[in-house]
Formats: C-alpha cells, structure tokens, sequence
C-alpha cells in the first residue's frame, strides 16, 4: 500500500492567483512525478524528478514549476492561476533508494478549479 | 517510439457478466513492463499489476485475470463475474529503456458496469 499525499483534494481560486500543490511520500521513493489529467482522460506527464535537486519538465508544457529540496516533498506551483489550469493533478512516486522497480503509486489527486 | 493503445473507449456491461479490456502495446526494447491501472470515479490511481517482458505467464488475482501475449504484443485484463464497483477508468501502460523507464499510457477504457 502507498504512502503517498496530496493536499488540497479540491481547489477553487481566482485567476491570476498563485497556488501551491503539495505531494508527499513517506516511502523513500527517489523519483517523482506530477501528471495533469482531465476527468477520466488520458493522463500527461508535466514534470519529474530522479531526487533531491532533480527536476525535469515532461512531454506536455506546463507553466507550472516544481522543487525536489526533500526527498519525501514535491510541490508544483502555478505563479498565476487561469481557467485553462483547470484540470486534475496527480502525484505519483516510485523507487526506494537501492531499489529497482518502477512501479508508480499514485497520490489521491487534486482538482484544481480556475474561474 | 512506443505506444500503448486501448481501442475500446468505453465498454458497459451488466453485472455478473464476464468482460475483457485490450491493451495493445509496442516497443523496439526487449526488456520492457507492462501495468494495469484503475482510475474509480474518486479519481485516484490504483496500481493493479506489474508485468515484465520475461514473464508470459498468465496473472490471477481473485476476479481479474491477464494475458500477456508477447507473439500479439498484447496484455489483456479480464474481469470475471463483474461487479458495479469495478466501474472505473482502466488505463494500461507501458515502460522500457527507450522511454527511460517512464510511463507510456494508453487512453483508457471507460468499463459501466450495470445492476
């Protein structure tokens, strides 16, 4: 079973509003993933990460940025928030440290609402 | 490139009766993984299977049975005796060296089950 958080679930805001998604891991997963998704669509991949420092930008641009300075915390933040923006993010981790698999366990997910 | 295509988009059926979702995949690597995941409407992502491309043997786990068929390229999931709770989004993926272990998703079947 997964350790994995996100926190808001669920997120009403304004345009032009900076927001924080947060994702944590109690797993010691070294990699890391942030996915956008539309309701029960097909899921892309906005940003990743092989560990602390590490922080890659995935197949669809995004205008989010995202940090890895812990190991176990990998928020995504949006400078100023659009009604475009509106959509799910998931949170997904996989690999303990020394570890090979790539499963990814997926977070609960927040659905973002821009008006 | 490698791909992942599910070509049912959605499949209803009524309860109790058996159903089969296709994933159809392809990838030049020989040593690849295959997954199942399921998206309920909740929306958080449930890892259901792990496969390796060294194993073809077939996966039971209580209701849900896999085929993998490398001679096809293709990993089917079979629901035996449905119920209304297995309906969700069932999303196949694929990893390999090519994609550096990253995930390449299918688009997902959308399974109804009926009462």
């Amino acid at each position: 079973e997964a350790d994995i958080y996100q926190t808001p679930r669920y997120l009403v805001i304004g345009t032009g509003k900076k927001i924080t998604l947060e994702c944590s891991q109690t797993m010691g997963h070294d990699k890391m993933y942030w996915y956008q998704q539309d309701p029960g669509m097909e899921l892309h991949l906005i940003h990743y990460s092989y560990g602390v420092n590490s922080t890659e930008k995935g197949d669809l641009s995004s205008e989010s940025t995202v940090s890895r300075i812990r190991t176990e915390h990998f928020p995504l933040t949006l400078e100023s928030a659009r009604p475009s923006h509106t959509s799910q993010y998931l949170c997904a981790s996989s690999v303990p440290r020394g570890g090979r698999t790539d499963t990814q366990y997926f977070g609960p997910g927040t659905r973002l609402t821009v008006l | 490139a490698q791909k992942v295509t599910q070509a049912q988009t959605e499949i209803s059926v009524v309860e109790k009766e058996d159903v089969t979702l296709d994933c159809v995949y392809e990838t030049r690597d020989t040593t690849y993984y295959l997954f199942w995941y399921k998206q309920p409407p909740s929306g958080e992502l449930v890892f259901l299977i792990r496969r390796n491309s060294f194993d073809e043997q077939n996966e039971i786990s209580g209701r849900y049975s896999w085929n993998f068929q490398k001679s096809t390229s293709s990993f089917n999931f079979t629901i035996t005796a449905s119920q209304v709770v297995d309906s969700a989004v069932y999303f196949c993926a694929l990893s390999d060296m090519d994609s550096n272990y990253q995930l390449i998703w299918g688009a997902g079947t959308k399974l109804i089950i009926k009462p």
